[in-house]
């Protein structure tokens, strides 16, 4: 079936780790992109693409690395200098001018 | 720059009342706006999608929005709320600027808890 997935579902790291989160879709989606999502935030764009090898930063994107090298994938590094990396971070694609977006079922990182 | 704001972070409702889950919008062009839910340690789903077609959008599980432009309001319902319905609802507006992908902006989110 087609969709996101995210990997790992939970995440345990110690402080001053560099952590990657996964994610891939068989969606054939042009764009990607990353949201933090913490209690009572909603959702913060971190990055996104648009397009293989090129990427936007999003509203909080210090402290966090992407890449985006095949259409499919678009992995996100939680570097060390990220200050408060704890968090349910959730990917998405989409296609097209609607903004439709397609959500993986996140990955939940705490760092201890 | 667009932006969302949802009114109330908590609703609670009775089995069978009316859902109301407030959304207010800011644009500086005619919006694309959406309606997702999420349920605990899950993506989010979307419900429904406004892309400037009819004012009042249908989706799925009964849901619909009227997107009102002099109020700019896209405030969500269904008319009889179901156990079921308990979860997270982010209202979100796209940034229509690109060609190829749209810039998502959500809400804050709101929680809809369904009393027996």
């Amino acid at each position: 079936d087609g969709g996101i997935t995210q990997s790992p579902k939970y995440l345990f790291r110690k402080e001053g780790q560099n952590v990657t989160l996964s994610c891939e879709q068989n969606l054939n989606h042009d764009a990607m992109y990353w949201y933090r999502q913490d209690p009572g935030q909603g959702l913060r764009l971190i990055y996104y693409s648009q397009i293989v090898n090129d990427f936007q930063k999003g509203d909080i994107a210090e402290g966090y690395s992407v890449s985006r090298e095949k259409k499919e994938s678009f992995p996100l590094t939680v570097t060390s200098a990220q200050k408060n990396p704890t968090a349910f971070y959730l990917c998405a694609s989409g296609q097209g001018r609607t903004g439709e977006l397609f959500f993986g079922e996140g990955s939940r990182l705490t760092v201890l | 720059a667009q932006s969302v704001t949802q009114l109330g972070s908590h609703v609670s409702v009775s089995e069978g009342a009316l859902v109301l889950l407030r959304c207010n919008y800011s644009s500086s062009v005619p919006p694309y706006l959406f309606w997702y839910v999420q349920y605990p340690n899950q993506g989010l789903q979307l419900l429904l999608k406004y892309t400037s077609a009819a004012t009042l959008v249908k989706g799925i599980n009964g849901f619909e929005a009227e997107f009102k432009k002099s109020e700019t309001s896209f405030h969500l319902t269904k008319p009889s709320a179901h156990m079921s319905d308990a979860a997270e609802y982010f209202c979100a507006v796209s940034d229509k600027g690109y060609s190829s992908a749209s810039k998502i902006i959500f809400g804050s989110g709101t929680r809809l808890s369904i009393r027996p």
